[in-house]
């Protein structure tokens, strides 16, 4: 089946960073997305990419889907301790349903 | 909007003993999902249905079954317990259609089989 490779496992930064973190896949994808999920909560939607080459932005966060299909980029600019939680990207090709990556937990030192 | 809600919040089981989580919504999305949470494991889907009466087997489905009789309820029924069920499990529910596939996304059900 489709396999996601997410990394960073897990950061910790200052806060005030910048933060990048990818997910490459072993097959091409037409959607990829980002969720974040907070402690004790489910997961929340934060960019949705459907385009070759797309770049879109949310706030302080930017995420692209990459040119081959294969892989998808999230930034965070200048981070809070709010930003704090893990990080998870999702993708899927043709009619098959989403397939997540493990997460990348986020820590932000104050 | 309520969105999506999930019942129970907790749960503590033994082994052998059944149960059924509860995963209600109220956005009259035609697409439903149940996945479990693991540590270091991410989400993986275990059943999911594309609308009112439908059901599809997920990634690890073994051990649950799932039954969609209403549009805005999707049922998780684990027939006999084993610890290896013990995990946080999320539903979820998105619009059918291209590009729609946001998925909303309940509080969770935090599951321990003893």
């Amino acid at each position: 089946g489709q396999q996601l490779n997410q990394s960073p496992q897990s950061m910790f930064i200052q806060e005030g960073e910048d933060v990048s973190m990818n997910c490459t896949s072993s097959s091409i994808f037409n959607t990829w997305l980002w969720y974040k999920q907070d402690p004790g909560e489910g997961p929340v939607l934060l960019i949705a990419l459907y385009k070759a080459g797309e770049l879109t932005s949310n706030g302080r966060l930017t995420a692209q889907f990459g040119i081959t299909r294969k892989d998808s980029f999230l930034n965070i600019s200048a981070s809070i301790p709010s930003d704090v939680g893990i990080y998870f990207c999702a993708g899927r090709s043709g009619n098959t349903p989403l397939v997540f990556g493990k997460g990348t937990r986020l820590s932000v030192i104050a | 909007n309520a969105g999506v809600t999930q019942t129970p919040k907790f749960r503590v089981l033994k082994t052998g003993q059944s149960m059924t989580l509860l995963c209600a919504q109220d956005m009259n999305h035609e697409y439903m999902y149940w996945y479990r949470q693991d540590p270091g494991m991410g989400l993986r889907l275990i059943h999911y249905s594309v609308g009112e009466g439908t059901t599809a087997k997920g990634e690890v489905p073994d051990g649950y079954n799932v039954s969609r009789l209403k549009k805005q309820n999707f049922l998780l029924g684990l027939e006999s317990a084993a610890p290896s069920q013990t995990s946080v499990y999320f539903c979820a529910s998105c619009v059918s259609g291209v590009n729609t596939d946001t998925q909303y996304f309940g509080p969770g059900t935090r599951l321990t089989v003893l």
